[in-house]
């Protein structure tokens, strides 16, 4: 099986653009979850997507968005950029989701830089 | 919410030295997670303990899930340079979403 693949791997916007990124899940996963990865700040939730609902959603401002689309692919949007969200995106996929057992496989991210 | 922390945030140690990191939830889980993200990488999993007390081994990586299932811990006797990366825990707790500690940054000296 393939596994998660996001795209671009990389990015680089100016302050006040907005931006999408793309995440496939494994065939056959339904949940897919997103991450803003910065140093030393670990792994923030940003929300989870499951059979095109969204599940659930942490803490980052109106700015940060989603949607998943039928056959489980997914995207996240970010208006009016600022500094700090430059970061690496992280999407993790599972059969069942982050209300589960189950094992998360991440993709290789989409690392965003915004001058 | 359902917090996990993880404890050290940074470890630093000499090649063949031991390492260990800790989990701990504010919560009862039901299941405990750990996924290790080299370098320049993304997370992989690594296992998962769902068992009151259980201990689990990968070689000269141990993995314990507490008895009352709120901690665990990651053990990796004489570390080597492929052990360099990020170590993350995250606890499952039936009806809450999966959450992930704040990862244990491993860097080693050869």
């Amino acid at each position: 099986k393939a596994g998660v693949t996001q795209t671009p791997r990389y990015l680089i916007k100016t302050r006040g653009q907005q931006v999408t990124l793309s995440c496939s899940p494994i065939s056959g996963h339904r949940s897919v979850s997103w991450y803003q990865q910065t140093p030393g700040q670990g792994l923030q939730f940003l929300f989870e997507y499951f059979s095109e609902t969204q599940r659930n959603k942490g803490n980052f401002p109106g700015r940060f968005s989603g949607r998943q689309f039928s056959n489980s692919r997914s995207e996240m949007n970010v208006s009016t950029l600022e500094l700090g969200d430059s970061a690496l995106y992280l999407c993790a996929s599972s059969l069942a989701g982050l209300f589960s057992t189950d094992t998360q496989y991440f993709g290789p991210g989409t690392r965003l830089t915004v001058l | 919410g359902q917090q996990v922390m993880q404890i050290p945030q940074y470890q630093h140690v000499q090649e063949g030295e031991d390492f260990t990191t800790y989990c701990n939830s504010s919560t009862t889980l039901s299941n405990i997670q750990w996924y290790k993200q080299r370098p320049g990488g993304h997370p992989v999993f690594l296992i998962q303990l769902v068992k009151s007390g259980e201990v689990k081994k990968q070689k000269r990586l141990t993995f314990q899930f507490g008895e009352a299932k709120k901690n665990s811990s990651l053990h990796i006797t004489a570390t080597q340079t492929t052990d360099v990366g990020t170590y993350f825990c995250a606890g499952g707790a039936g009806a809450q979403k999966l959450v992930f500690g704040q990862g244990t940054r491993l860097t080693i000296n050869p």
